[in-house]
């Protein structure tokens, strides 16, 4: 178990539809990664915040935001959902402001998101 | 983008045997990291490597880098039927969005006992 909680598991929505996923970081960890995984994508980072603010961006659609609240929990956001955006959700967290610090990244289970 | 390939896309090897995955990458880094994912699985960290140090071992696994050919390379001894998975390189990319962490399309790692 790596500390990071992700809800919820499983989501089956439909096109147009709009869904929350939720991600409950390590304690301790002021940082929150979220990433996509599909199978012709790959694993793609989406964005960061490190307490509260936006550190970086990746390839996240001008659909999907994500925040992170003063508990340090987040949510991302994706509207408008296309039959695309079926994907694994990943969020991760570490204590460090920087991805690359070399600081270990701990990965939640992930949330499967199926448009239909 | 990607930024790490690996190499293979995939292996089977039987149990006990040696497993060895290759990593390239494109621009300078900090840092290499290697994941594991057990199917439809969080990722989990297993190894890093600084940009200065040249190997590392960790347990059953040894990793390498080569900063001059930009590659890196797993290697997993006396492989178990429990290390079957998809294995990651990550390296450091900054972009103009920040410094984010970028992940190879990996290697999947199929041990028969």
């Amino acid at each position: 178990d790596s500390g990071v909680t992700q809800t919820p598991k499983h989501l089956i929505t439909a096109t147009g539809q709009r869904v929350t996923l939720r991600c409950s970081p390590r304690s301790g960890d002021l940082s929150v990664y979220w990433y996509q995984q599909s199978l012709d994508q790959g694993l793609q980072f989406l964005i960061q915040y490190y307490n509260g603010e936006e550190r970086a961006k990746g390839n996240i659609l001008e659909r999907f935001s994500a925040q992170q609240f003063p508990d340090l929990h987040s949510e991302l956001n994706l509207s408008s959902l296309e039959l695309g955006d079926s994907a694994l959700y990943f969020c991760a967290s570490s204590i460090s402001r920087r991805a690359t610090s070399g600081n270990t990244i701990y990965f939640g289970e992930g949330s499967w998101l199926t448009v239909v | 983008s990607q930024q790490g390939e690996e190499d293979p896309q995939a292996l089977s090897i039987q149990e006990g045997e040696n497993a060895t995955m290759n990593c390239s990458y494109k621009t300078s880094i900090n840092n290499l990291q290697w994941y594991r994912q057990n199917s439809g699985r969080g990722l989990v960290h297993l190894i890093l490597i600084r940009s200065n140090e040249r190997e590392k071992h960790s347990g059953r696994l040894r990793v390498t880098l080569d900063t001059s050919k930009k590659s890196s390379s797993l290697l997993i001894t006396a492989s178990r039927a429990a290390d079957t998975a998809s294995y990651f390189c990550a390296t450091d990319e900054l972009g103009e969005y920040g410094n984010k962490l970028v992940f190879g399309a990996g290697t999947i790692l199929r041990v028969k006992s």
